[in-house]
């Protein structure tokens, strides 16, 4: 049974860091690209960043390029999201998503989603 | 502003079909898959499509997916209330060299 799990969120004033944490469980970890997704309140879903199974590639979307680094540790079995600099715009509820393909570097479809960890940013 | 459009808002009545589409690019739907997701604002999202037009295991068939040139479409038949939430289109986009989203149709059953 797959589960995907969120922890780090919280609530944070402006200029501030998160670490956002997904612990996977029930599959092969190192095998499956790891995204990152956010749900703004009132507004729809965002990419927020990609990494490769193997972590040697990542993306991460335009509004938060420099300031949130996606990381992996395929050990722990466990997906990052170091999140600095954060802004109002990035309250939202933040989830992890595993890719359906092993070893794909695009996506195939994000077949199992965590129930997400909400991050508010305010002063 | 989305890298792919799709209709805001979708409408039909309890059995009927509606289709929402889904305009992309030569980068992304043109060269890649898409996928697509069921939403309920709150909850976690749910792979509905996946490779334009391959359902997940446990996916009614009443769902079906299509793509043409550069452009897609999810398809719903015999419309319930429950599948009232937003749907979402995703692809790869080889320019930006990573994941792309629609942005999002909000399907209401009358």
């Amino acid at each position: 049974q797959v589960h995907l799990v969120e922890s780090g969120g919280g609530v944070v004033q402006p200029g501030g860091s998160l670490r956002l944490s997904c612990e996977a469980s029930g599959f092969t970890f190192r095998s499956y690209g790891m995204y990152w997704a956010r749900e703004a309140p009132g507004k729809g879903l965002q990419w927020v960043a990609f990494i490769r199974y193997d972590g040697s590639n990542a993306y991460h979307v335009e509004s938060v390029k420099g300031r949130f680094f996606i990381s992996r540790d395929n050990v722990k079995n466990t997906l990052y999201l170091q999140m600095n600099s954060l802004r109002v715009e990035d309250t939202g509820t933040y989830y992890c998503a595993k890719d359906l393909g092993a070893h794909y570097d695009i996506l195939t479809g994000n077949d199992y989603w965590g129930q997400g960890t909400r991050v508010t940013v305010s002063s | 502003q989305s890298v792919m459009t799709q209709p805001p808002s979708a409408s039909g009545t309890p059995g009927q079909r509606v289709t929402i589409s889904c305009s992309g690019g030569s980068s992304n739907i043109g060269i890649n898959y898409v996928h697509w997701y069921q939403h309920f604002p709150g909850k976690a999202p749910k792979l509905l499509i996946y490779r334009s037009k391959l359902r997940p295991s446990g996916v009614p068939d009443r769902f079906s997916g299509s793509k043409s040139g550069t452009s897609a479409s999810l398809g719903i038949s015999g419309l319930r209330s429950e599948d009232e939430a937003v749907y979402y289109c995703a692809a790869w986009d080889d320019s930006l060299r990573g994941p792309v989203l629609g942005g999002g149709t909000n399907l209401t059953v009358l």
